[in-house]
């Protein structure tokens, strides 16, 4: 089946920073999903996205899908040292199943 | 409110020797269950799913085998260890009336095989 290609692999930055993943698919993705996972932890699920050109916004993070609905991102203001962790992307295929990006993973330098 | 357990939490087992990890999720009725792994600093490899008791769908080919005997417990298997065996168990579910399918993890199992 098809992937997702998630860039970077790894983002090391200093406090305060801002940080972006980018999530991309050759296809046209019926909805898309982030997920994170901190060191030693399990992932959760942090938002669906599904419209063209859908923006939703949790405190400083801002999730975007494109309008061909063929790539994603997501967007942290101002790190702190809660964000770090592995910031995975997927997308739903057929019979419920989630496909996986190969997640980014921050670091933040206090 | 729905959870999911998963035990043990951590587990050393010697090469060939068997495996049975147990995934079970209380608060909601007929889930899709998913047992995933994630080798160290890597992503996650779908290996099973279920949509139902006794439905199991393989998505890789390997010594690992999966089975539902109930409706809220999945439990992932082998008959004998190989060290590429090694990894970060998880099992996730979803809700059978979504489509898009969000999915909740378990804490997982770190597996050692030595």
């Amino acid at each position: 089946g098809q992937q997702v290609m998630q860039i970077p692999q790894y983002q090391h930055v200093q406090e305060g920073e801002d940080f972006t993943t980018y999530c991309n698919s050759s296809t046209t993705l019926s909805n898309i999903q982030w997920y994170k996972q901190r060191p030693g932890g399990h992932p959760v699920f942090l938002i669906q996205l599904v419209k063209s050109g859908e923006v939703k916004k949790q405190k400083r993070l801002t999730f975007q899908f494109g309008e061909a609905k063929k790539n994603s991102s997501l967007h942290i203001t101002a790190t702190q040292t809660t964000d770090v962790g592995t910031y995975f992307c997927a997308y739903m295929e057929y019979g419920n199943k989630l496909v996986f990006g190969a997640g980014t993973i921050l670091r933040v330098k206090s | 409110s729905q959870t999911i357990h998963q035990w043990p939490a951590t587990l050393v087992q010697p090469v060939g020797s068997p495996l049975s990890l147990e995934c079970t999720v209380e608060g909601t009725s007929n889930p899709n269950l998913y047992w995933y792994r994630q080798a160290a600093g890597r992503g996650l490899q779908l290996l099973f799913y279920s949509v139902g008791i006794g439905q199991i769908s393989s998505e890789v080919p390997q010594n690992l085998s999966a089975s539902r005997p109930q409706d809220r417990q999945f439990i992932l298997s082998s008959k004998k260890l190989l060290l590429s065996d090694s990894g970060f168990y998880l099992c996730a579910w979803s809700s059978s009336g979504t489509v898009r399918g969000t999915q909740y993890f378990g804490p997982g199992t770190r597996l050692t095989v030595l």
